[in-house]
């Protein structure tokens, strides 16, 4: 199975606060990302979080981990039209492994007005 | 600012003809450079890095090869296509260091027919 797990679709109105989850199996995972992928595009790096933080805001965006339950979650306020992708969430294990990420399978985020 | 090229960005090739696509980085000197493939509705598959000129790992047993001929250029090849090697092709690089985040590539979308 995958060792990254998420939903694979969410559905928001605009102008609400999207949540999207994501857990992961590896407890030596040292930094944990998400990305979106626009249709017909490549990933875009959305923000990063370090293991031994518990959350990070940057914007309109918070990461929340949850290390105890392997747990990420990326919340988006005030959901936007342009915020419709498919956001991924992908694990790193340590330096020897930069670069080389182990993602989810992607959530699917369509926003309606 | 670093950035990333990939061409290709579609392609359509018959089953058992050759393939090349290539990628580069600007802006950066000794990145570590990724091949990842994503197959309809999954994550990305790591399929090659390269942590410097003409050092391939691969991560995934296939019909496809990785090349570096230069510091920011890597290139993924296939002798004879099959069916299976559809899919949409991302390439990366990193520093190799610090979050060890991946910055991708436009990608190739590839269709064996």
């Amino acid at each position: 199975g995958e060792d990254v797990e998420q939903s694979l679709f969410l559905s928001v109105r605009e102008g609400d606060s999207s949540v999207i989850n994501c857990t992961y199996t590896d407890s030596s995972s040292t930094y944990l990302y998400w990305y979106k992928q626009e249709p017909g595009a490549g990933l875009q790096l959305l923000t990063y979080i370090f293991s031994n933080m518990d959350m990070k805001q940057d914007q309109r965006l918070t990461v929340l981990l949850n290390k105890k339950d392997k747990h990420l979650s990326l919340r988006i306020a005030d959901t936007q039209t342009g915020d419709s992708a498919i956001y991924f969430c992908a694990e790193s294990r340590g330096p020897d492994s930069w670069g080389k990420l182990q993602f989810g399978a992607g959530t699917q985020v369509v926003v309606t007005p | 600012s670093q950035t990333i090229h990939q061409w290709p960005a579609t392609l359509v090739q018959p089953v058992g003809s050759p393939l090349s696509l290539e990628c580069t980085v600007e802006g950066t000197s000794n990145p570590n450079l990724y091949w990842y493939r994503q197959a309809a509705g999954r994550g990305l598959q790591l399929l090659f890095y390269s942590v410097g000129i003409g050092q391939i790992s691969s991560e995934v047993p296939q019909n496809l090869s990785a090349s570096r001929p230069q510091d920011r250029q890597f290139i993924l090849s296939s002798k004879k296509l099959l069916l299976s090697d559809s899919g949409f092709y991302l390439c990366a690089w990193s520093k190799g260091q610090g979050a060890g985040e991946a910055f991708f590539g436009q990608g190739t979308r590839l269709t064996v027919v």
